[in-house]
């Protein structure tokens, strides 16, 4: 079985300053790793994702995500956080083989104060 | 380019009553996913339809089915409904049913079940 453990409930920054929101992952097989963000009220909206290739995934509004397969993680960053990336950040896997799904993680609510 | 579309953005139920949501993916998108995002409870996957045919479901009761029309649009449908059921139900599409494409999420119909 897939499975996403994001471990901070709430991440807080403040603005300018760089960011990070964890995420380590457990699949049996090779992963795809995606993130996504909701913004209140709202769907998910796709960030990035790690297929394969460069560790270092960049994706939409300045954010880029490591994949490490050592310890199993794929943490968001971003260098200079804005208000406006206040937000829930999701974590997702999905095992590359078969008809496998995407598991999220529970969530991340990000704040950025001004 | 139109994104993933639900219908309708919010629907109140009783308990015992049926639900139907429909969705409509991304032109050119054949999978479609249904997720459940209850209060607490994170995404859990529901559903999946790939080219007309179901390809995975969640662990979810029977209750709780669907079906993807030759257009690729899809239907979720929730019989005797329990008060749990309430949430928000998101869509999601994708360009072929390979795991690495990402899924696009619409913006979710509200359910709540007095």
């Amino acid at each position: 079985a897939q499975s996403v453990a994001q471990p901070e409930d709430q991440v807080n920054v403040a603005e300018g300053n760089p960011l990070t929101v964890k995420c380590t992952y457990s699949v049996s097989g090779n992963p795809y790793l995606f993130w996504y963000v909701q913004y209140p009220n709202r769907g998910l909206q796709f960030l990035l994702k790690y297929i394969t290739g460069d560790n270092l995934v960049k994706g939409s509004y300045g954010f880029e995500a490591e994949f490490n397969k050592s310890q199993t993680s794929f943490h968001l960053k971003k260098p200079s956080a804005l208000v406006s990336d206040s937000a829930l950040y999701f974590c997702a896997v999905r095992e590359q083989s078969g008809y496998s799904t995407l598991t999220f993680g529970k969530g991340t609510m990000l704040l950025v104060s001004p | 380019e139109a994104g993933v579309t639900q219908s309708p953005t919010h629907l109140i139920k009783t308990r015992g009553q049926q639900a139907t949501l429909r969705c409509s993916p991304i032109s050119g998108h054949t999978s479609v996913y249904w997720y459940q995002q209850a209060l607490g409870l994170g995404l859990q996957f529901l559903l999946w339809y790939d080219e007309g045919e179901e390809r995975n479901r969640g662990n979810f009761p029977p209750r709780f089915s669907g079906r993807q029309f030759p257009n690729y649009s899809s239907e979720l449908n929730v019989n005797a409904l329990e008060l749990e059921d309430s949430a928000l139900y998101l869509c999601a599409s994708s360009l072929r049913g390979r795991n690495q494409e990402t899924q696009y999420f619409g913006p979710g119909t509200r359910l709540l079940v007095l």
